[in-house]
């Protein structure tokens, strides 16, 4: 069963620091990892989605996989007080006949301005 | 395009009572899926469909819980004699399709679910 961990549980950068945030997975044969952000009371929106070991890059977000570590990692670049949210990252199973979306717990950002 | 609609933001039940939550996927995607979100928990998936179809209900507890989606503009989940831990927000998100599991999930604003 893949498990998904997010570390910081919370983070505050400044305005305009970068800010980089962990996800870790148990399963590395997955090749299909998002990026979600959600603000107060909305509901999820996509960042970045990523299916294959390196960078992807959306706008100042940079979503980076290393399934050999278990690791991807969401950088945030120049980053503002309006994307203070909940950022979840979520890993695709899809055994045959079934999809599933596993989030981990979220990291709360915080941008001081 | 309203995005994924769904309805109502709120809803405040007694102990036992009934709750039905609405959900309009985004026209035109063929999947709809159910989460739940809490603080302890986190998101957990539900259930989902595929053309109406339910397709894997692996998430959903067995008893109280069910899931229907009689036309493809809408989705109800339906929760019978309402517990406190049942109190979550309820997520519905919809993708064209998940035939390669690729498609991207678009997701409402949720039902925050109060059960007194």
């Amino acid at each position: 069963q893949q498990k998904v961990q997010q570390s910081p549980e919370s983070l505050t950068v400044s305005e305009g620091a970068m800010a980089s945030l962990n996800c870790t997975f148990s399963d590395r044969s997955s090749d299909n990892f998002r990026w979600y952000r959600q603000h107060s009371g909305k509901g999820l929106e996509v960042l970045v989605s990523i299916f294959s070991d390196g960078e992807k890059e959306e706008g100042s977000f940079t979503a980076h996989l290393n399934r050999a570590s278990l690791h991807v990692f969401l950088h945030i670049r120049e980053p503002q007080p309006s994307d203070s949210a909940l950022y979840l990252c979520a890993v695709s199973i899809g055994p045959s006949g079934s999809w599933q979306l596993i989030f981990g717990s979220g990291t709360q950002l915080t941008v001081m301005p | 395009n309203a995005g994924v609609i769904q309805t109502p933001r709120h809803k405040v039940t007694g102990k036992g009572q009934e709750a039905t939550l609405w959900c309009e996927p985004i026209s035109g995607h063929s999947a709809v899926f159910w989460y739940r979100q809490t603080i302890v928990q986190g998101l957990e998936f539900l259930t989902y469909f595929r053309n109406q179809a339910p397709i894997d209900d692996s998430g959903m507890p067995k008893e109280r819980f069910s899931a229907q989606m009689p036309n493809q503009s809408h989705s109800t989940l339906k929760i019978q004699s309402t517990q406190p831990q049942d109190s979550a927000v309820y997520l519905c998100a919809s993708s064209l399709d998940v035939g390669a599991y690729a498609e991207t999930l678009y997701f409402g604003s949720g039902t925050r679910l109060t059960v007194l």
